[in-house]
Parts: structure tokens; sequence; C-alpha cells
């Protein structure tokens, strides 16, 4: 079965220190790769995307992503965290078969960031 | 541009009641999206639709119904709330289908119902 897990429910990490929050993904198709970011009371922000080409992805606010097709991983890191950062982080995918109408979601990881 | 705009923010429901949470897009999205977000328990597709006049069932349509009669709008119906449908509910669209170019939410809608 489909399915994304995000195996860190909550971290917490300093001010200043690197991140890395991890999603796996269980997909029979080639996978759209998604993170959203949502900031306490708001909706969902797209951070970044992977469809194809190089791994290494770029996004807003600083975060990039490393899709690792071998270990159906894609981890999202930032390496300097800011107090802004905080916020609840979801890894979600799709693609272009049959059920490409919706996205498949993990859980979500809460991340809190320590002055 | 306003994306996607959800109304009302909050809500308080009585045990019930009924009500209709309304979201409109202006990116001439095809494909729009209901979710109800609880703690812990991620995101929830109630129903989605492919396009105007089609709709369709998610992981728990239960309580809900929807209707797309334009390409902007997209309400979910609550008839007879229960305290069950307290929640935050987010509506979504996309222009490729979510699969592929990934969404555009709202700022949601917090339910409760007493």
């Amino acid at each position: 079965a489909q399915s994304v897990t995000q195996p860190d429910i909550h971290i917490t990490v300093s001010e200043g220190a690197s991140l890395e929050l991890r999603c796996n993904y269980s997909y029979g198709a080639t996978p759209y790769l998604f993170w959203y970011v949502q900031s306490p009371g708001q909706g969902l922000q797209l951070l970044l995307k992977y469809f194809s080409g190089d791994t290494l992805v770029q996004g807003i606010k600083g975060f990039e992503a490393e899709f690792k097709r071998s270990q159906s991983s894609f981890n999202l890191r930032k390496p300097s965290v800011h107090w802004s950062d905080a916020a609840e982080y979801f890894c979600a995918v799709g693609s272009e078969g049959g059920n490409n109408r919706k996205l498949i979601w993990g859980l979500g990881t809460s991340l809190a960031v320590n002055p | 541009n306003a994306g996607v705009t959800q109304t009302p923010k909050f809500r308080i429901l009585k045990i019930g009641q009924s009500m209709t949470l309304q979201c409109t897009q202006d990116m001439n999205h095809n494909y729009m999206y209901w979710y109800r977000q609880d703690p812990g328990m991620g995101l929830k597709l109630i129903y989605y639709s492919v396009g105007a006049g089609i709709t369709d069932k998610g992981e728990v349509p239960n309580g809900y119904n929807v209707s797309r009669s334009t390409t902007e709008d997209f309400p979910l119906r609550l008839e007879l709330a229960a305290p069950s449908q307290t929640s935050v509910y987010f509506c979504a669209s996309s222009h490729t289908g979510g699969g592929t170019g990934g969404y555009t939410f709202g700022s949601g809608t917090r339910l409760t119902v007493v």
C-alpha cells in the first residue's frame, strides 16, 4: 500500500543548529515528493518539491531536501535553524499514475526551537 | 491574487446544527480538496473534486457533503453537527492534480461542536 512515514513525531533543536527531518515513502510508481510547512494557526505552505533530475532540491526559507531512491527517502535539511522555523512539517508523495488526483501525506513532525 | 480563501475562520456550532464552510479559489484550478486536521492525526481527505460538477469521496466523508457548481467554489456542508466533527478544516486547490502539482492551501476554519 502507498504510504508516507515521518518517523519523528517531535524534534527539538537549538537555534543555529542544523536540522534533518526524515521522510520515508512506499510508492509503486515514480514518486513526486513534497515538503510542506505549517506555522501555528496557519495553513500549509509548500517548501519544496522533487519531480526528477538533480536529487538535491532547494526550497524556500533556506531548506533543502535530498531524494534517495535506494532508501525510499526524502529528508529535509537546514544548515542553521532560526526560531521562526518552529512549525509542523509534512512530507507528501504523489505520482503521474492513475491515482494522481491526490497526495498521500505523512503525519507530520513538530519542530521546536530553543533559543 | 488571493489564492484560496476560506470562510469563516472560526465557528462554534451546537450539536445537531448545520453549516457550510466556504472555499473559493481565483487561480482557475480544476482540482479542489477538503481536509480535516486533528492533533497528531495529520490530514484526512474528506472530499475532492476534479472539476465543476464532479466530486468524489475521500477517506472520511461521513457527515459531510460537497458540491462544485463552478470552478471557483467548493463549499463543504455539515448536516447535523456532532462533537466528532470538531476539527480544523482546510481547503486546497491544484492546477495539475495534487499528485504532480502540489496544493495551494487556504488558511483554515477552526470548528468546535458543543
